[in-house]
């Protein structure tokens, strides 16, 4: 079982759509939880820490269910510049480093 | 805003070259990190780097691999020997005390020939 799995996507929205997505992990001892974005040939850029109690900044909502090995992201009304790909990474036990899906590819279209 | 910075954007290296990667992290972070991410593939830790020495490092970095911190700002990755296969973008991050979040660097893109 692949330690971080994410929807494959692409995901070729409209603009002003709403859109999800999920993401699993296998390490129950994972400490913490992020949602990154990596535009083509560029760093991932940290766009939320995703806590327990599910937390939202703009129109952004991150859901944790730590039972259920489960992160999501919901974005609402998207816009153009939303287009890039959606990394989930999650906090390994022990040390500091980070574990990276393979991403999920969303477009927007106008 | 403070941000990771890195040094050279690209390397293009011959087969069995040494190559030197810079990093300057966030001025008062004291956690640095490498990932690398091979075109097409996911970002993959290499190293971890506290205190003046190395916390935790994956299987990709073997002997051929060494970081170091060589004065207060700037924290390196040497690959002694390069291998087709170390082709990839490498990315430096770092992260502040009390904080789990790591911010990364832009990048340097290796090519080996």
């Amino acid at each position: 079982r692949k330690e971080v799995e994410q929807d494959p996507g692409p995901f070729n929205v409209p603009e002003g759509a709403t859109v999800a997505f999920n993401c699993t992990y296998s390490n129950s001892a994972s400490q913490s939880f992020f949602w990154y974005r990596q535009d083509c040939r560029k760093e991932p850029k940290l766009l939320m820490s995703v806590y327990s109690s599910g937390n939202e900044d703009g129109r952004f909502t991150a859901q944790l269910n730590r039972a259920s090995q489960y992160i999501s992201l919901l974005i609402r009304d998207s816009k153009l510049s939303d287009s890039a790909t959606y990394l989930c990474v999650v906090l390994g036990g022990s040390a500091r480093q980070l574990t990276f899906g393979s991403g999920t590819q969303l477009t927007v279209l106008p | 805003e403070p941000e990771v910075t890195q040094t050279p954007s690209h390397q293009v290296t011959q087969m069995g070259q040494e190559v030197i990667l810079r990093c300057v992290p966030i001025s008062n972070h004291l956690y640095f990190y490498w990932y690398r991410q091979i075109l097409g593939q996911k970002v993959e830790f290499l190293v971890s780097f506290y205190n003046n020495e190395i916390s935790e490092k994956s299987e990709i970095f073997d002997d051929q691999f060494s970081v170091e911190r060589p004065d207060g700002s700037n924290f390196t990755l040497k690959i002694r020997s390069t291998k087709l296969e170390d082709s990839a973008m490498y990315f430096c991050a770092s992260g502040g005390q009390g904080s789990n979040e790591q911010f990364f660097g832009p990048g340097t893109r290796l090519t080996v020939l």
